[in-house]
């Protein structure tokens, strides 16, 4: 059963805390982006991965880190550096960077 | 400059009518591509329909017709005998060429409900 899964679907945490949302497909694509999407608004990249070992910034990667060991594996940590971190995370996938993107059902991290 | 403008940010409709959500474009690219999304209130963006530069045809998925006119740089989406399941945010995106690393770039969206 191909797919995109985000772990977990809900995240609280406090303030100074990092905290990593979990990214896996299984679909075989090599591309795979993070974004981020505030209330009623559209959707920034965070960064994004074309291939194994590379990743680039994307528009807001500031307070934001990433790593991308296997292809199937894109997890993101949200640090303390990054001010206003609440927010819903969606991670997307590509068979290659300039086909569509598929998503996952996205993370809804809240920090207190 | 917005590259992607979405400016309408909701929209009522009756059900079974057809509906047209409009999305304007601004690109200097000769080769792009465009997408739909629908995103409905739980969140996950589902992928609708593409349209490339250079597809001569307006592109078709069930239900869903993209209206690509190249000359105006629109891209609007049409969905065919509406149906209540059809309430969700509609996003308009585009991909330019390989200086952009083909990112998308997104529109603001559109809040589509459907009354019964």
């Amino acid at each position: 059963d191909g797919g995109i899964t985000q772990s977990p679907k809900y995240l609280f945490r406090k303030e100074g805390q990092n905290v990593t949302l979990s990214c896996e497909q299984n679909l075989n694509h090599d591309a795979m982006y993070w974004y981020r999407q505030d209330p009623g608004q559209g959707l920034r990249l965070i960064y994004y991965s074309q291939i194994v070992n590379d990743f680039q910034k994307g528009d807001i990667a500031e307070g934001y880190s990433v790593s991308r060991e296997k292809k199937e594996s894109f997890p993101l940590t949200v640090t303390s550096a990054q001010k206003n971190p609440t927010a819903f995370y969606l991670c997307a996938t590509a068979k290659f960077s300039y086909y569509e993107q598929y998503f996952g059902p996205g993370t809804r991290l809240t920090v207190t | 400059a917005q590259k992607i403008t979405q400016t309408q940010p909701g929209m009522f409709v009756q059900e079974k009518e057809a509906v047209t959500l409009d999305c304007t474009y601004d690109t200097s690219d000769q080769s792009y591509g465009l997408f739909w999304y629908k995103q409905p209130s739980s969140g996950e963006m589902i992928f609708l329909i593409y349209q490339g530069s250079y597809d001569e045809q307006n592109a078709t998925e069930g239900r869903y017709s993209l209206n690509f006119q190249k000359a105006r740089k629109s891209a609007n989406l049409v969905i065919s005998a509406s149906q209540l399941g059809d309430s969700a945010m509609y996003f308009c995106a585009m991909r330019e060429g390989e200086d952009s690393n083909y990112q998308l770039i997104w529109g603001a969206g559109t809040k589509l409900i459907i009354k019964p």
